[in-house]
């Protein structure tokens, strides 16, 4: 059974730059049928996605360090996301850079096949001095 | 950007009842359109996807239709652990959200 979980500091300083891992069990990140997101939910808002990435297996990755092809980022916030993924881990990683508390929100890691199912439980991340 | 508006923003009804969500596109989507309900606390989950079909181990009194940009869920006969939040997701043009429609208890 597929399984994602959300895993990073939950209180970042503003200006600083947002790091959250998700931990996958129960399908590889190499799997080429995935895609791998993330999505975010300020408190008592509605959801926002922030970007997603494909493993497609490419030869020219050995693996050794995080890999960060294929990616797809919202629009609105892509001068700020990385989003890459470590096969030798079974994980997929955030980073937002420069943030505000406008970035306060729950962030969810999710894999797509299609559509976002299944879902982590979500981590909620404050900015805050 | 591909908006996506719902509504109504809050339904109000009782067990048993029916009741009908909608989710307009602002351009057209083909059937790339997903439904997601949503309780306090939780991660969304997903129930439709491609407009009718319904995900695994999701109830046959949810149903879902429309196409193109105007697109329909359906709860045939509340059940009291129906009541949350719903939202719409489209894959045609990046991934975006409708605002959500919080069903809740009359």
């Amino acid at each position: 059974q597929l399984q994602l979980q959300e895993s990073g500091p939950g209180l970042v300083k503003p200006s600083e730059t947002l790091s959250l891992t998700c931990t996958v069990s129960g399908a590889s990140t190499s799997n080429s049928s995935y895609y791998w997101g993330w999505i975010r939910q300020p408190p008592g808002k509605g959801l926002e996605w922030i970007g997603s990435i494909h493993y497609s297996g490419s030869t020219s990755y050995s693996g050794s360090t995080p890999y960060s092809g294929d990616t797809y980022y919202n629009p609105s916030l892509r001068s700020r996301v990385t989003i890459s993924v470590d096969t030798s881990r079974n994980q997929f990683s955030l980073k937002l850079s420069s943030v505000t508390a406008a970035d306060t929100a729950v962030y969810y890691c999710a894999s797509r096949i299609r559509w976002f199912d299944p879902w982590g439980q979500g981590t909620l991340v404050t900015v805050s001095s | 950007e591909t908006v996506l508006t719902q509504s109504p923003d809050t339904l109000s009804l009782s067990p048993g009842e029916r009741a009908t969500l909608s989710c307009r596109a602002s351009q057209s989507l083909g059937t790339h359109l997903a439904w997601y309900q949503q309780k306090p606390g939780q991660a969304p989950r997903l129930l439709i996807y491609d407009a009718y079909n319904r995900a695994t181990g999701i109830p046959a009194r949810f149903s879902g239709s429309g196409s193109g940009t105007d697109f329909t869920l359906t709860i045939s006969s509340l059940e009291p652990e129906d009541f949350a939040v719903y939202y719409c997701q489209q894959r045609s043009n990046w991934n975006t959200f409708g605002q959500g429609t919080r069903l809740e208890i009359k």
